[in-house]
């Protein structure tokens, strides 16, 4: 199953409502996860089917969708959010990820 | 604390194997469904390899089938991911991650990553 991301990069800045689309290429339910990743560091997942929020992750990152089209949405944007984003479909077995969204100040 | 610690990586020429060592803590590791993802440099995460509990499935990706071998050791608390025929196409930081447990399927959990270089 291909997962593509739009738009990348996005350029924000801090305070802004940003919108990051991932679109898969079949159907996959609700089995999508969107990771965050810092240079240099390992990713880290913020939401797990499409739109629950993993625990101790800030309540400004939100995410929706079924089905093939998917969003995560970051309400405010701060100043560490400033990262690359990463959808994955585990609805199917490999597990791909989206080609990813660098988020620019 | 779940700590996930891989070693293993380094320089080692085409055609060469590398053993990589993913060590668990904090958590019940037999209990916990196992993966290997990796970044080549510049660019996004692929995943590669998977390991049930209890060993009964194996998965890995057409990029590395027939050349990676996942396995691992409870009594130990480790994963492992045995890499022969290496190319340059496999240099890339090697992550461990832990599979979520639930109706949901994630990785919850990933380790800093060990960077394997292929090349002469």
């Amino acid at each position: 199953i291909q997962m593509t991301q739009s738009p990348s990069p996005l350029s924000a800045s801090v305070g802004d409502r940003v919108t990051i689309t991932c679109r898969a290429s079949q159907s996959i339910s609700n089995h999508l996860n969107w990771y965050q990743q810092k240079p240099g560091k390992a990713p880290k997942v913020l939401i797990y089917a499409a739109s629950n929020l993993q625990s101790g992750v800030p309540s400004r990152f939100s995410g929706s969708g079924s089905g093939t089209d998917f969003t995560l949405t970051i309400s405010s944007l701060q100043p560490e959010d400033f990262a690359t984003y990463y959808c994955q479909q585990t609805y199917r077995t490999p597990p791909t990820f989206g080609q990813g969204t660098k988020l620019e100040i | 604390e779940v700590q996930l610690l891989e070693s293993g990586g380094g320089l080692v020429q085409p055609g060469g194997s590398l053993r990589l060592s993913c060590a668990a803590s904090g958590f019940k590791f037999s209990s916990y469904e196992m993966a290997w993802v990796r970044q080549a440099p510049g660019k996004g995460l692929e995943w590669i390899s998977y390991i049930s509990t209890s060993v009964t499935i194996k998965s890995h990706a057409d990029s590395v089938k027939g050349r990676f071998t996942i396995f691992r050791d409870d009594a130990k608390s480790s994963l492992y991911l045995q890499m022969n025929s290496l190319t340059a196409e496999d240099t890339a930081v090697y992550y461990c991650a832990r599979g979520s447990q639930g109706s949901s399927y994630y990785f919850d959990y990933w380790g800093q990553g060990t960077l394997v270089t292929v090349s002469s």
